[in-house]
């Protein structure tokens, strides 16, 4: 089955340590996001990439890091540099063709 | 600045009380509206795409409309499975990023 798929589900960070999430669609989009999610918030923008070895800061890039060497994959860093990393965090894709966004699960962060 | 409002915040409805959820926004070349559900812990499901003003779209007993400032989601005779939080997004600008509405937590009681 075509999706996209995140991991872990849930992680735990020490604080001071980087932490890398996991984002791999097998939809052959070509536009992948990350959002972060908190409570009475909605989903905000971290980083988007349109194409291969191309991406875009979005609102709130501050303190996280990505990649984009394969279509299939966008990792996500988020670094020591992130005052307040506990959230939910969302990847999509879509295709660029002005058709709608494919969600992952989730990955629930939690700083201990 | 591009941006998406939707109201109100939370409703809460009794079982099949119909009603009306808003999404406005002000974006400069809007390519698509976009409506999820979510549930809690989980990624936003698709429901519906819109793109021109006028358009209306319907599932079971779910319909999104669109004017050229906002988007209703009208659920009609909801049921408690509707229970869930609904995101508006639009697709727009030039670098098409696509920005989300704060959500409304819809409650329906049995």
């Amino acid at each position: 089955d075509g999706g996209i798929t995140q991991s872990p589900k849930y992680l735990f960070r020490k604080e001071g340590q980087n932490v890398t999430l996991s984002c791999e669609q097998n939809l052959n989009h070509d536009a992948m996001y990350w959002y972060r999610q908190d409570p009475g918030q909605g989903l905000r923008l971290i980083y988007y990439s349109q194409i291969v070895n191309d991406f875009q800061k979005g609102d709130i890039a501050e303190g996280y890091s990505v990649s984009r060497e394969k279509k299939e994959s966008f990792p996500l860093t988020v670094t020591s540099a992130q005052k307040n990393p506990t959230a939910f965090y969302l990847c999509a894709s879509t295709d660029n063709l002005n058709t709608e966004a494919f969600f992952g699960q989730g990955t629930r962060l939690t700083v201990v | 600045e591009d941006q998406v409002t939707q109201s109100p915040e939370a409703l809460r409805l009794q079982e099949g009380e119909s009603s009306s959820l808003n999404c406005s926004y002000t974006v400069s070349g809007l390519r698509g509206l976009f409506w999820y559900r979510q549930d809690p812990g989980k990624g936003p499901e698709f429901l519906f795409t819109l793109y021109s003003a006028g358009e209306e779209k319907e599932k079971e007993r779910l319909k999104a409309t669109l004017t050229k400032k906002e988007s209703f989601l009208h659920i009609t005779a909801p049921k408690p499975e509707d229970s869930a939080t609904y995101l508006c997004a639009v697709q727009a600008g030039r670098d098409d990023k696509i920005i989300f509405g704060k959500g409304t937590r819809l409650h329906i009681l049995p």
